[in-house]
């Protein structure tokens, strides 16, 4: 089946610095990836979704210019979360699809960032 | 109103009998809809998805869409307690390419 790698799995950094996250589909070409984040007891909010070769959709709210989204690959999209504080500590989790109409989504393991 | 409303739960079933989780979206555009289980710390799993009316059964799981209703459900029978988690629904537009998640269904099974 689909796989999604994610990577890594957890990073402590500190306040002001960047984290970068990578999504790999690995056995499917995604021209479309998503990012979640999901605080504590919370659900997964759609923050951006990932264009191979062209510029990330950003939703309402999510500053691009903090959350920097690369997808230079059809098989690799990153998450580079700049100058973090601790209110960007969360689980982001990406996503991908093999692009088939009826094809669910498939996830990451999911990273979780703690800015201390 | 939530494009896509979960009852929070908890919801506790015991241990053989059959679990119900139900969830109701607004979005007539949403075409395909999906359960996923996510336990705690870790990333949502799929369990099933489905995109026409009526039911689909998968082993222990059916999922049933009613699209004039807007209403998806998943039933889990022979409850196990493996399946103490939170339950997510999520309907998928395919015209914005947008998943939008409910706020998920926590189950407790009980032994």
């Amino acid at each position: 089946g689909a796989v999604v790698s994610q990577h890594p799995s957890w990073v402590i950094c500190k306040s002001g610095t960047s984290v970068k996250i990578e999504c790999r589909s690995l056995d499917f070409q995604a021209t479309t990836m998503f990012w979640y984040r999901q605080f504590p007891k919370q659900s997964l909010m759609l923050m951006a979704t990932s264009n191979e070769g062209s510029k990330a959709t950003y939703e309402q709210g999510v500053e691009k210019d903090k959350f920097l989204i690369n997808h230079a690959s059809l098989t690799l999209s990153t998450l580079t979360v700049t100058s973090a504080h601790p209110e960007d500590s969360s689980f982001y989790i990406c996503s991908a699809s093999p692009g088939d109409i009826n094809s669910p989504l498939h996830f990451g393991n999911g990273t979780r960032l703690t800015v201390t | 109103q939530k494009e896509v409303e979960q009852n929070s739960g908890p919801l506790s079933v015991p241990e053989g009998a059959i679990a119900s989780l139900n969830c109701t979206y607004s979005d007539r555009g949403s075409q395909s809809f999906f359960w996923y289980r996510q336990y705690s710390g870790k990333s949502p799993e799929l369990i099933m998805f489905i995109y026409s009316n009526g039911d689909k059964e998968d082993g222990r799981f059916t999922a049933q869409l009613n699209k004039a209703s807007q209403y998806v459900s998943l039933l889990i029978r022979d409850s196990q307690p493996s399946d103490s988690a939170t339950y997510l629904c999520a309907g998928f537009n395919f015209g914005n390419e947008k998943l939008t998640f409910g706020t998920g269904t926590r189950l407790t099974i009980i032994p």
